[in-house]
């Protein structure tokens, strides 16, 4: 069966401290790796796609990279404003549907 | 407008009462969703529409009722609810479905007493 594991469940870091945030997963055909960003009272809003294990993704301060089992979500020297919940979420290539993760909630503290 | 935006914000209803969701999207897409999305659980995919036409409904009580006139409209009809079905409820949109680019409204948050 098809799924996704999010960790850490939530994140709290100090401004200008770097980390990572996990997306592990398990699929029969992987047709693409999502992820999302979501603030408070607001929907998801569409960060990177990746469709190969090896293949990296980078917008500001944010990178997303893919292996066969798991994505990661690497945040360099965050700011408050990189607060957010991020979503994964897995499509498989018999399904188009989009199996979600939980997310991960990060905090950043000025 | 752009993008995908979703009336009302913000929803109180009885368990007896009929309301409705409705979603408009301003990208050209072909594909619209409604998502339910609850604390701390992933996202659930209710309903799919593909031009129109209905290609997925996950096993929905039947208290919800899609509705999508138009490739750009989008509806969520309520009655006779359950307390469990407060949560936020999310529309989205993308070129086709089975897109993984989904661009989504900022919500309707549901409360039934």
């Amino acid at each position: 069966e098809d799924q996704v594991t999010q960790s850490p469940e939530a994140l709290r870091l100090q401004e200008g401290e770097s980390s990572s945030l996990n997306c592990s997963y398990t699929v029969s055909g992987l047709r693409g790796l999502f992820w999302y960003r979501q603030d408070p009272g607001k929907g998801p809003e569409f960060l990177f796609t990746l469709y190969s294990a090896g293949e990296e993704k980078e917008k500001e301060r944010l990178k997303a990279t893919l292996t066969k089992k798991e994505s990661f979500l690497h945040i360099t020297a965050p700011k408050p404003e990189d607060s957010a919940t991020y979503l994964c979420a897995l499509g498989e290539d018999s399904n188009y549907q989009l199996i979600w993760g939980a997310g991960t909630k990060l905090i950043i503290k000025p | 407008e752009t993008g995908v935006t979703q009336t009302p914000r913000h929803l109180v209803m009885g368990m007896t009462n009929k309301k409705s969701l409705k979603c408009e999207q301003h990208l050209g897409h072909n594909a619209m969703y409604w998502y339910k999305q609850s604390a701390k659980k992933p996202l659930e995919l209710m309903f799919v529409y593909s031009l129109e036409e209905r290609v997925e409904n996950n096993s929905v009580p039947s208290r919800f009722s899609p509705e999508c006139p138009n490739s750009s409209h989008l509806f969520l009809h309520l009655h006779t609810l359950q307390p469990e079905d407060s949560a936020l409820y999310l529309c989205a949109s993308s070129q086709a479905s089975g897109g993984g680019e989904l661009f989504f409204g900022e919500g309707s948050r549901l409360t039934v007493l």
